[in-house]
């Protein structure tokens, strides 16, 4: 059983379109994250939901919105696709708030490869 | 620069040696974990030290932590083909990440 999993794997795009990539995990955790991974490899976090609630919002452009259906899912919806959010997309996981607390250990999902043409 | 630093970049090494490599931070922190990214895949914790912690083991992993220093090391012992990955440091409740250290092992 996959612990986080999102989908799609790899997604090859046109500038302009919109697209959306999801994540559901499964281990009860009550964290989820996004996280963006560029070109030289340097993790950057975009957002984080604790129990559906939007606790971490760090510069993102508008035309990304998260949504959190349930605390078992983190969908990732950008619009507008811009050459420059070609990356790889990674969802994780953890137990305990993100701020203010100690967070855990993370838990990743294997990452969605974005490709915008 | 809000982003964490490993060092070095890149580090290539036999199989058997050990391979030390560095991250630094800028903030303070509460704890400051390790993790592992396998060519395309997901990262994967390895260890955790709190800041009132200096050392810690975890089987051929030593984490050190100098918070005077705003510093850490992960030091793999008797390395094998399968630690060949990348290695990131992450500070200030998993914000801040550095672009990781490459480590190859030659067999």
């Amino acid at each position: 059983d996959t612990a986080v999993s999102q989908t799609p794997k790899y997604l090859v795009t046109q500038m302009g379109n919109d697209k959306s990539i999801k994540c559901e995990q499964n281990l009860g955790h009550d964290t989820m994250y996004w996280y963006k991974q560029d070109s030289k490899k340097f993790l950057k976090i975009m957002f984080s939901y604790n129990n559906k609630e939007l606790i971490i919002n760090e510069t993102v452009p508008n035309r990304f919105s998260p949504k959190s259906p349930d605390k078992a899912h983190l969908n990732l919806h950008i619009n507008s696709l811009e050459l420059g959010d070609s990356a790889v997309y990674f969802c994780a996981s953890s137990q305990g708030i993100q701020a203010g607390t100690t967070a855990g250990e993370l838990f990743f999902g294997e990452g969605s490869r974005l490709t915008v043409l | 620069s809000q982003q964490g630093e490993e060092d070095p970049q890149a580090l290539s090494i036999q199989e058997g040696e050990n391979a030390t490599m560095n991250c630094s931070y800028k903030t303070s922190i509460n704890n400051l974990q390790w993790y592992r990214q396998n060519s395309g895949r997901g990262l994967v914790h390895l260890i955790l030290i709190r800041s009132n912690e200096r050392e810690k083991h975890s089987g051929r992993l030593r984490v050190t932590l100098d918070t005077s220093k705003k510093s850490s090391s992960l030091l793999i012992t008797a390395s094998r083909a399968a630690d060949t990955a990348s290695y990131f440091c992450a500070s200030n409740y998993q914000l801040i990440w550095g672009a990781g250290t490459k480590l190859i092992i030659k067999p």
